[in-house]
């Protein structure tokens, strides 16, 4: 089955800075890999995703790039402010999400003011 | 609230007890997961329905456990049997077929 594995666990940067989180994943045939952004005691919620027939997608301060061949991708966060603190998942399936998500054990991100 | 709904939110119980937890997915979502959360971790997949069809269990999932959603609506996860082991989050997330999934606030399970 599929395994995703993240890193690194913990991450601190200072406020402005960028932020970059990476995971890889061992199945070929996923083809889905969303990333979720879960605050202390909250659920985990959608940030981005991506599937495998883009290499990268952007949403204002967030950017997620997919390297098929490597089988890795990454969350990218630019100009990072306090409230980007949180801990971060990204996950993969296949079949467009007709597998159920595989998600990576997660990364701290402290950013400091 | 149109989100996913669960419950109870919280819930302690002794060894050896039996607890129930309820999910209402979102209404129009036909698919159904079940994961489970421990501190310093990411969730980890339990089992999913599409519709009332358990169509997946991992096999983290003991015979202790068991999951349904008879009417294709709500569903509920039994745990018979507690153990410390079982103390986590019990996460519940819905999706329409094979789009992005949306997950509920979770219940929190201490096995004392």
């Amino acid at each position: 089955g599929e395994n995703v594995e993240q890193h690194p666990s913990t991450l601190s940067v200072q406020e402005g800075d960028s932020a970059v989180i990476k995971c890889t994943y061992s199945d070929s045939a996923s083809n889905y890999f969303p990333w979720y952004k879960q605050e202390l005691g909250k659920r985990p919620q959608l940030i981005i995703d991506i599937r495998s027939n883009v290499g990268e997608k952007k949403d204002q301060r967030i950017a997620v790039t997919l390297n098929k061949t490597a089988k890795h991708f990454s969350l990218h966060i630019t100009e990072t402010q306090p409230e980007d603190s949180a801990v971060y998942f990204c996950a993969a399936s296949s079949g467009s999400g007709n597998t159920p998500l595989v998600f990576g054990k997660g990364t701290r991100l402290s950013v400091i003011a | 609230d149109t989100g996913v709904s669960q419950n109870p939110r919280h819930k302690i119980t002794k060894r050896g007890q039996n607890v129930t937890f309820r999910c209402d997915p979102i209404s129009e979502h036909n698919r159904l997961y079940w994961y489970r959360q421990t501190l310093g971790q990411g969730p980890e997949f339990l089992t999913y329905f599409q519709n009332e069809a358990q169509l997946e269990k991992s096999r983290l999932l003991s015979d202790r456990f068991s999951a349904e959603r008879p009417k294709g609506s709500f569903s509920t996860l039994e745990i018979q049997r507690t153990e410390q082991g079982d103390s986590a989050m019990y996460l519940c997330a819905s999706s329409l077929q094979g789009n992005t999934i949306y997950f509920g606030e979770g219940s929190w399970l201490t096995v004392v």
